[in-house]
């Protein structure tokens, strides 16, 4: 079944720690997204990729890193964590299909809850 | 740039009171418009979208919600809201903005209660 997994669910850090937050997607689709959410807030966009060896920065700075070597697959990196960075991080899928025509439908990811201390 | 603005940030209901969330952006372009729902504990699912046509759309479980270009609106409606419709709704838009990849953006989301 084509779906879109983040792993860890959650996950508790200390300040300092170097940490991968992973996003795969089994929809085939070339465009992904990471959103950061604070609770009561509006999603913001912190990486996009248009496909594989693409990757920019979204409308919300972020001190984040991503890659994007494989199609299905958008990690996250924080060199080094801080209590800053606690959040709500949402990973997405967008775009058509391969072959077909171009809608801006997205689906997303159950999150990663990050709490560094 | 781009925002969209939901007017109730908390609404609580009785189980069959009618249901109308408010979305408002501000783009003056061609736009897609999406509601998504969370439910407790899940992800962001999407309820229903609107590309272009008929600018009443229908969603899943009984929603739709109504395109109208002069106000820059797109509210949501359930005429008869269950127990299970308490979550967090978010109204998202995006234009042909090519310096996001197409990327949505989020109204602040409107929380929903549905008490028995």
């Amino acid at each position: 079944e084509a779906d879109i997994y983040q792993t860890p669910r959650y996950l508790v850090i200390g300040t300092g720690k170097k940490i991968t937050l992973e996003c795969s997607q089994t929809m085939g689709h070339d465009k992904m997204y990471w959103y950061q959410q604070d609770p009561g807030m509006e999603l913001h966009l912190i990486h996009y990729s248009y496909g594989v060896n693409s990757t920019e920065k979204g409308d919300l700075s972020s001190e984040s890193t991503v890659s994007r070597i494989r199609t299905e697959h958008f990690p996250l990196t924080l060199e080094s964590a801080r209590p800053s960075h606690t959040s709500q991080y949402l990973c997405a899928s967008g775009g058509p299909p391969r072959g077909d025509l171009s809608y801006n439908e997205q689906f997303f990811g159950p999150g990663t809850r990050l709490t560094v201390l | 740039a781009q925002s969209v603005s939901q007017h109730n940030h908390h609404v609580i209901l009785s189980e069959a009171a009618s249901l109308e969330l408010g979305c408002n952006y501000s783009y003056g372009g061609t736009v897609n418009l999406f509601w998504y729902v969370q439910y407790p504990g899940q992800h962001l699912q999407l309820l229903l979208k609107y590309f272009s046509g008929d600018p009443l759309v229908k969603g899943i479980k009984g929603f739709e919600a109504e395109f109208i270009k002069s106000k820059f609106s797109f509210n949501l409606r359930k005429p008869s809201v269950q127990w299970s419709d308490t979550a967090e709704y978010f109204c998202a838009v995006n234009g042909p903005k090519t310096n996001s990849g197409y990327a949505l953006n989020f109204g602040k989301g409107t929380s929903l209660l549905v008490t028995p």
